[in-house]
């Protein structure tokens, strides 16, 4: 069973404050590492996938990057906005199954 | 909006009762995932069908059971409903399965009284 764990909890920052937050996964076995932002009373909403060691992807001011061999990945925002504000969630999958086992999230709060 | 649409929205009932999800995928995507968001759980993935049949199979009870049809929209049934059930179930579709983005639909909202 995979356990996928995030860090921070909840984030309250000030407009225009850069931030990262920490998924940290099992390594062994792995096959594929999703990133979603989730707003209140919307559908989770994909922001990346990630498969190889030291990928880095990028999407306006949001980047995430990947390292498969200690098990974690790192999800910045950069000059955060108040519309930023939103649960993150990262998913794990591995080689054995096509199920995602997703973390609590990370709760970001950008005040103006 | 992800092109995934799930209906009802909401859904009230009482315990012992039995209710039906369903889910309409993205066009083209083959695979349907349903999960279960409790208040005191994050996201747990219950079933995978990929092309009308089950492909994954993760916490889901007995009392759960899914299907997808040859239209490729799918169904969450759950049955002798207890209080614990109460939740939000989310269905999500990708073009196949392995990395590829799975795409949310706006989930159904079950209060089981």
């Amino acid at each position: 069973i995979l356990n996928v764990e995030q860090s921070p909890q909840s984030l309250h920052v000030q407009e225009g404050d850069s931030t990262n937050f920490t998924c940290s996964f099992p390594s062994s076995n792995f096959y594929a590492l999703h990133w979603y932002r989730w707003e209140t009373a919307k559908s989770p909403e994909a922001l990346f996938v990630m498969t190889l060691n030291g990928d880095e992807k990028k999407k306006g001011r949001i980047s995430a990057t990947l390292n498969t061999k200690e098990g974690y990945s790192y999800l910045y925002i950069k000059g955060s906005q108040p519309e930023d504000s939103a649960t993150y969630l990262c998913a794990s999958r591995n080689n054995a199954g096509n199920m995602l086992t997703f973390g609590g999230g990370t709760r970001l709060m950008v005040k103006p | 909006d992800s092109g995934v649409t799930q209906t009802p929205k909401h859904l009230i009932t009482a315990t012992g009762q039995r209710v039906t999800l369903r889910c309409s995928p993205r066009s083209g995507d083959l695979s349907v995932y349903w999960y279960q968001q409790s208040l005191d759980q994050g996201l747990q993935f219950l079933i995978q069908y990929y092309n009308g049949e089950e492909r994954a199979k993760g916490n889901i009870l007995e009392r759960f059971s899914a299907q997808q049809f040859p239209d490729l929209h799918s169904e969450l049934n759950l049955s002798s409903l207890e209080l614990g059930d109460s939740a939000l179930y989310f269905c999500a579709s990708s073009p196949a399965g392995g990395a590829q983005t799975q795409y949310f639909g706006p989930g159904t909202r079950l209060l089981v009284l």
